[in-house]
């Protein structure tokens, strides 16, 4: 089963909007993380936002806030006034386990945003 | 700035050749991670290690092998490269979980 699900392969935003990339996940540890990446046409993978499962507040982080949701298991990331800089393929992923030892991230398949003028 | 530094941008191999992808970072991070990009299948994590000489399996091991023999050094080895590991590979490191990766610019691998 899909640990993480992006349903948009693809988002069409105009220059000023805002823009919500959906994320869904799944998992049962009640200690996780869950993160959204920017990846470029360069390739390079950004980190953008970061929120802990015992988190009280939503983080935000710029013009990038996440949504969570944590009954709905949604981690939808929102970004504010929308740059054509903003056009990159964008990833959600979840860490599941607390501590430094076993980190792995599991990722989701992408949403590729396209910002027009 | 942490820096991961994978050693190639692009290769060509042929089938068959025993292919080398390097990654090196520079902050003393335990953990660092091979993953594959392929297009409508996200990352898909291959190996891991949590310290030197250690390795672990992800979910894709298959056809690859991993190396860590001092902490800033990752290699991921393909023994007989086929043109099914054609993809883009990226290496990553972490320390502090709430940080995330911090990944290399990655490595398109194409095998003819």
């Amino acid at each position: 089963a899909q640990k993480i699900t992006q349903t948009q392969p693809g988002m069409f935003v105009q220059e000023k909007e805002a823009v919500t990339l959906d994320c869904t996940y799944d998992t049962s540890d009640p200690s996780y993380g869950l993160f959204w990446y920017k990846q470029p046409s360069s390739g390079e993978m950004i980190f953008l936002i970061y929120q802990g499962s015992y988190d009280q507040q939503n983080a935000t982080e710029g013009r990038y806030s996440l949504n969570f949701q944590k009954a709905r298991k949604s981690a939808n990331l929102v970004i504010s006034a929308s740059q054509l800089g903003d056009s990159a393929m964008y990833f959600c992923a979840m860490r599941e386990g607390r501590g430094t030892g076993f980190q792995k991230l599991v990722f989701g398949t992408g949403t590729r945003l396209l910002v027009s003028p | 700035d942490v820096k991961v530094t994978q050693s190639s941008r692009y290769l060509v191999k042929r089938t068959g050749e025993k292919v080398f992808l390097e990654c090196v970072q520079d902050m003393d991070h335990e953990n660092m991670f091979w993953y594959r990009q392929d297009p409508g299948l996200g990352l898909r994590l291959i190996y891991f290690s949590y310290d030197v000489k250690m390795k672990e399996k992800g979910d894709i091991p298959e056809g690859y092998s991993v190396s860590r023999e001092k902490k800033e050094r990752f290699s991921l080895i393909l023994e007989s490269a086929s043109t099914n590991q054609t993809s883009m590979y990226l290496c990553a490191s972490s320390f502090q979980p709430n940080y995330g990766y911090t990944f290399g610019s990655g490595t398109r691998l194409t095998v003819v």
